[in-house]
């Protein structure tokens, strides 16, 4: 059983702070990775996607990848109260992803 | 460019109804999936189509039923519905960079 593995939180983090967020996967043939986000009644929508071991940016967002630990996390730099959501970490398998149950992020001022 | 559209967004069946979600997609992706999404859980796969004729189950598909006869069409057929499929169904496709893109959902309960 191929698995994706969040802690469902809520992780709650000060406006301005960095927020966190961690997940791991079970299938080693995994080759990419994703994170999503998810406010309540709404779609997922795609923020970051990683392919390669380390660092991957953009904007506040910061997606790592360490594939020897199966160990994939998202950091955001500069939260905000817009940032308040559920994150979805996924593993890609064979053209299908599976998906963690997320993470549910709140901001406070 | 619409995306991927999906119908109806809310809908209430009694126990043992029939229905079909509507899913469609103008990005001419190939790949196009149907997930279920509970309160508090992860996306679960329920089927998916590698291209226009061609489907397979996911993680959870007994209940449901799929056909895909076009590239831009993946409906979703729930017959005989119980009660544990009352469920947010998410429709997606897969673009070139691997992200997903999906559709609004469609709140479904079974009463």
């Amino acid at each position: 059983q191929k698995e994706v593995e969040q802690n469902s939180g809520p992780l709650s983090v000060p406006e301005g702070a960095i927020a966190s967020l961690n997940c791991t996967y079970s299938d080693r043939g995994s080759q990419s990775f994703f994170w999503y986000r998810q406010y309540s009644g709404k779609s997922p929508e795609l923020i970051m996607s990683i392919y390669s071991n380390g660092d991957k940016e953009d904007g506040r967002f910061t997606a790592q990848l360490n594939k020897a630990s199966q160990y994939v996390s998202l950091l955001i730099r500069d939260s905000q109260p817009s940032d308040s959501a559920t994150y979805l970490c996924a593993a890609e398998y064979t053209d299908k992803l599976i998906f963690g149950t997320g993470t549910r992020l709140q901001v406070f001022p | 460019n619409a995306g991927v559209t999906q119908t109806p967004k809310f809908r209430i069946l009694k126990i043992g109804q029939s229905m079909t979600l509507q899913c469609t997609q103008d990005m001419n992706h190939n790949y196009m999936y149907w997930y279920r999404q509970d309160p508090g859980m992860g996306l679960k796969l329920i089927y998916y189509s590698v291209g226009a004729g061609i489907t397979d189950k996911g993680e959870v598909p007994n209940g449901y039923n799929v056909s895909r006869s076009t590239t831009e069409d993946f409906p979703l057929r729930l017959e005989l519905a119980a009660p544990s499929q009352t469920s947010v169904y998410f429709c997606a496709s897969l673009g070139v960079d691997y992200g997903y893109t999906f559709g609004s959902g469609t709140r479904l309960t079974v009463v």
